[in-house]
């Protein structure tokens, strides 16, 4: 099962930066959190990933909370190609299985 | 490099007939991943190898299903009498390491049983 909870969409405007949170209040000390999209007719794409420090890519930024309950990906500019399902993921690093919940349509408008 | 390749991309048969579903991974890539997505279930992993040994084969629904790795660079899903209910994109992904924290996903094949 999921251990993660995530909105189910959310809207956002072209050029604006895309803010997606996700809670895993269940988290344990060695699990990091992930973060990939499904854009329409294709296979998930990973994003990026943390531990408890903020990371950034050239893709998106992940701040985490600093209890590690929840997270947010932020995505500074959003563009139309941006338009996707994003999951949000906890893995124990080694650990090879993903289970993907429901997952955020983020939808960007023009 | 061209991607995780899965062929067919699209296959439609009818129920009792062998489906056989294939994958490429990447090249030097030691872990294989298939998934299967149905607007019911989500995305659900079935099964993954490491260095094609079959590692985790518990989301593999029933007898029916069954996958293989000959070799580091193809594998088979194969399901065997199809039914309607097993209508999905099946995805196939791979990986490299045990600390990866990327797994690449294939464009996936869409099933229609029916």
């Amino acid at each position: 099962d999921a251990k993660t909870t995530q909105p189910t969409s959310m809207d956002c405007a072209e050029g604006r930066a895309a803010n997606l949170p996700c809670n895993h209040s269940t988290i344990s000390g060695n699990e990091y959190v992930y973060w990939y999209r499904q854009i329409h007719s294709q296979g998930p794409q990973y994003i990026i990933h943390g531990l408890k420090n903020n990371e950034t890519n050239e893709m998106a930024s992940l701040i985490i909370t600093e209890d590690r309950k929840s997270s947010t990906l932020i995505l500074p500019h959003a563009t139309l190609r941006d338009t996707a399902v994003y999951y949000c993921i906890v893995r124990e690093q080694g650990a090879q299985k993903l289970v993907f919940g429901q997952g955020t349509r983020l939808t960007i408008n023009p | 490099d061209a991607g995780v390749i899965q062929s067919p991309r699209h296959e439609v048969t009818e129920m009792g007939q062998e489906v056989t579903l294939r994958c490429k991974p990447i090249s030097g890539h030691d872990y294989l991943f298939w998934y299967r997505q149905t607007m019911m279930r989500g995305l659900e992993l079935l099964i993954y190898f490491n260095n094609n040994v079959p590692i985790d084969d518990s989301g593999m629904p029933e007898d029916r299903f069954s996958a293989k790795m000959p070799n580091a660079s193809f594998s088979t899903l194969k399901i065997q009498p199809s039914e309607p209910r097993d209508s999905a994109v099946y995805f196939c992904a791979s990986s490299f390491g045990f600390s990866s924290y990327e797994q690449y996903f294939g464009p996936g094949t869409r099933l229609t049983v029916t």
